[in-house]
């Protein structure tokens, strides 16, 4: 029962670097989101998902950029990372309106990105 | 905007002793509530919702959360908390209207102390 797995859990980057972040969800839900976590902010919404193909901004999209090319995956990408893009990363999956509600999203374990 | 709105950003308390913690979410003619907790260095997980019918709502670990449609509230209580209960708590919703995805409160952090 793995349910959502993110990857890596933890990172350092460099200012300028790139990376992913891959989430993976094994219950075929429809729905994806990346929300980052930050003190005293609560989570707020990246970029969400859904359906495969498809992607759309949520609150804070800025500096980010996704893609969910299979339906269990969905990606966040930094192109170029900046020390304010240092947070805790969450991924969360769903099913789709009707039965979102009934069953709330299921979290990843976050992936704690710094960058210097 | 729709919103959520966690009232205290820290609420300590000494072990057996009640604890409410408060919602507060922006109108609108239908939501769905939950409530998240966080235990240090991990992922949220689901403690109760409300989407309708018994305004009051019971959880896991003996916490139970009230909707008050008049007062846009779903306040979590616990009778008597454990020191294991320390941990971030996250009010969330679902605006029907409004979107596919979840908007959070910034959280309440819950500090038990013996």
């Amino acid at each position: 029962n793995a349910g959502v797995t993110q990857t890596p859990k933890f990172r350092v980057l460099k200012t300028g670097q790139s990376m992913t972040l891959l989430c993976a969800q094994d219950m075929n839900h429809e729905y994806m989101y990346w929300y980052r976590q930050d003190p005293g902010m609560g989570l707020r919404l990246i970029h969400y998902s859904v359906g495969e193909g498809t992607t759309a901004k949520g609150e804070v999209p800025d500096g980010y950029n996704v893609s969910r090319l299979k339906k269990q995956n969905f990606l966040l990408g930094l192109e170029s990372a900046a020390p304010s893009q240092t947070s805790v990363y969450f991924c969360a999956s769903s099913y789709s309106f009707g039965r979102l509600a009934n069953y709330g999203y299921t979290f990843g374990s976050g992936t704690r990105l710094t960058v210097v | 905007a729709q919103s959520v709105t966690q009232l205290d950003s820290q609420v300590p308390v000494f072990e057996e002793a009640p604890v409410e913690l408060r919602c507060n979410y922006s109108s609108s003619v239908s939501v769905y509530l939950f409530w998240y907790v966080q235990y240090p260095n991990q992922g949220l997980q689901l403690l109760l919702k409300y989407l309708s019918g018994s305004t009051l709502v019971k959880g896991i670990n003996g916490f139970e959360a009230e909707f008050n449609k008049s007062q846009t509230s779903f306040h979590l209580r616990k009778p008597s908390v454990h020191i294991s209960d320390t941990a971030e708590y996250f009010c969330a919703a679902f605006f029907n209207q409004a979107g596919t995805a979840l908007i959070f409160g910034k959280g309440t952090t819950l500090s038990v102390s013996s």
